[in-house]
C-alpha cells in the first residue's frame, strides 16, 4: 500500500518553461488537493478536488492549472513557471467520513525555477 | 474555522512525555481539533484528532478541555524521531472547507 505517491521529487525550471506533476493515491479517496510550502512557512491550498472530473480553486491558485480525469490521479500543471513558484508541493488524499477526514499527504515535489 | 495559537518552540528528553499545547478560545461546536506533525523536509503526518471527548491511539492522546478552548497532545515517551514541527489545526465539521489551515506550529525537540 504506496498511499500517495508523487512525481517527479525533484525538478529545476527555467523561466517560462511548463510542466506537470503527478499525485496518485492506491486509497480510493474521493477529495485529493494540491498545497505549496515555502520557506517558513504553513501549507497553502492551491487547488482541490472532490471527486473525479471536478475541481475546485484553493487559497493561492494563480498561475497553476489542475486536472483530475481518474479517481487516483490528480495533476498540477504550470504553463509558464515563474520564480515565485519556487517550493515544495505536497499532494494529500482524503475521504470525509461524519464531518471527518484525515489528510494523507505525499512526499513533495521540491521545485526550483530559475 | 477557529484560529490556533501554539508556542513556537518546546524541548523534550528523550523517553520523557511530550506535552504539547494549543489554544483555540473561538473553537465553535462543530468544530473539530486536528494535530498533525511535520518531519523535517517530509509531508505533513496526521497524529491525532477530538471533538469533546479525550483521544488515545497508538502515536498520541489528545486532552480538550471542559470548555474545549484549549488542549494538548501528549506523546508518552518521545524517542529522537518525534522532532518535529506539530501542527493544532480547528476544522469545521460541515465539510464545506475542504483546506488545512497550517499556522507556524510548535517546534518539538527532543534531546538525547
Amino acid at each position: 500500500n504506496a498511499g500517495v505517491t508523487q512525481t517527479p521529487k525533484f525538478r529545476v525550471l527555467k523561466t517560462g518553461q511548463s510542466m506537470t506533476l503527478l499525485c496518485a493515491q492506491d486509497m480510493n479517496h474521493e477529495y485529493m488537493y494540491w498545497y505549496r510550502q515555502d520557506p517558513g512557512m504553513g501549507l497553502r491550498l492551491i487547488h482541490y478536488s472532490v471527486g473525479e472530473g471536478t475541481t475546485a480553486k484553493g487559497e493561492v491558485p494563480d498561475g497553476y492549472n489542475v486536472s483530475r480525469l481518474k479517481k487516483q490521479n490528480f495533476l498540477l500543471g504550470l504553463e509558464s513557471a515563474a520564480p515565485s513558484q519556487t517550493s515544495v508541493y505536497f499532494c494529500a488524499s482524503s475521504r470525509w467520513t461524519s464531518g471527518r477526514d484525515i489528510q494523507y499527504f505525499g512526499a513533495g515535489t521540491r521545485l526550483s525555477v530559475l | 474555522d477557529a484560529k490556533t495559537t501554539q508556542p513556537p518552540s518546546m524541548d523534550c528528553a528523550e523517553g520523557r512525555a511530550a506535552n504539547l499545547p494549543c489554544n483555540h478560545s473561538t473553537i465553535s461546536g462543530n468544530e473539530y481539533v486536528y494535530w498533525y506533525r511535520q518531519i523535517h523536509s517530509q509531508g505533513p503526518q496526521y497524529i491525532i484528532h477530538g471533538l469533546k471527548n479525550n483521544e488515545t491511539n497508538e502515536m498520541a492522546s489528545l486532552i480538550i478541555t471542559e470548555d474545549r478552548k484549549s488542549s494538548t497532545l501528549i506523546l508518552p515517551h518521545a524517542t529522537l524521531r518525534d522532532t518535529a514541527v506539530y501542527y493544532c489545526i480547528v476544522r469545521d465539521s460541515g465539510g464545506s472547507n475542504y483546506k488545512l489551515t497550517f499556522g507556524k506550529g510548535t517546534l518539538l525537540t527532543v534531546n538525547p
